[in-house]
């Protein structure tokens, strides 16, 4: 099973910032096969990137992701006050599927 | 729109069992692999299953291998998670969640709202 470490577990951030989260896989994620959700209270997760750095549909072009083997990044590069929420990492290329802890991007 | 309805969820005593069902409306159901994706209160998420368009797939959780099975109804854009041998630790919001590849394996795009299945004498 791989393993995701997601850090840090809190981001205290003002809007405009950058916020910069990581995603560690104990194990190399084969054809970096690794997903950013967005949650926020109440709701469903959101997909916002697919295969480590594709967005998905409708999601705005602040959100980036990048990496690969082992390390991945999630950036927003300015946040807007709709961002603060919780944000996990999945990975899916094999079975069992695993998610991040997560990581909490709340205002300073 | 793409749109995905759990049901089914509740209260039932340890050791017991529950049939969880997503119905979805508004895309070609079998051409979507689906899954299950559960949230115990104020935790993190846990991937429980996946199967492909067709049901001929299906993977497990290590967590809820040979207690849970998932199966579908493509004539009825139905997907279903029986659960058995309910645990404590089984507590959750259960999350249906669909992608637009047959293959069970991938990132899910479009999610249910959820349905809370609490395991509690």
């Amino acid at each position: 099973e791989i393993v995701l470490t997601q850090s840090p577990d809190t981001l205290s951030l003002s809007p405009g910032e950058r916020a910069t989260l990581s995603c560690r896989a104990s194990q190399s994620v084969s054809g970096n096969f690794l997903g950013w959700y967005q949650q926020k209270p109440g709701q469903a997760p959101r997909l916002l990137i697919y295969d480590a750095s594709s967005r998905a549909t409708a999601v705005p072009d602040r959100f980036s992701g990048s990496g690969s083997g082992t390390d991945f990044t999630l950036t927003i590069s300015r946040l807007e006050p709709e961002d603060f929420a919780v944000y996990y990492c999945q990975h899916y290329g094999r079975s069992p599927l695993t998610f991040g802890g997560g990581t909490k991007v709340e205002t300073k | 729109e793409v749109q995905l309805l759990e049901s089914g969820g509740g209260l039932v005593q340890p050791g017991g069992s529950l049939r969880l069902s997503c119905a979805g409306s508004g895309f070609t159901f079998s051409n979507y692999a689906m899954s299950w994706v559960r949230q115990a209160p104020g935790k993190g998420l846990e991937w429980v299953s996946s199967i492909s368009g067709s049901g001929d797939n299906t993977y497990y959780a290590d967590s809820v291998k040979g207690r849970f099975t998932i199966s579908r109804d493509n004539s009825k854009n139905t997907l279903f998670l029986q659960m058995n041998s309910l645990r404590a630790e089984d507590t959750a919001v259960y999350y249906c969640a669909a992608r637009p590849r047959v293959g069970a394996l991938g990132a899910s795009d479009f999610w249910g709202q959820g349905t809370l299945v609490t395991v509690s004498s």
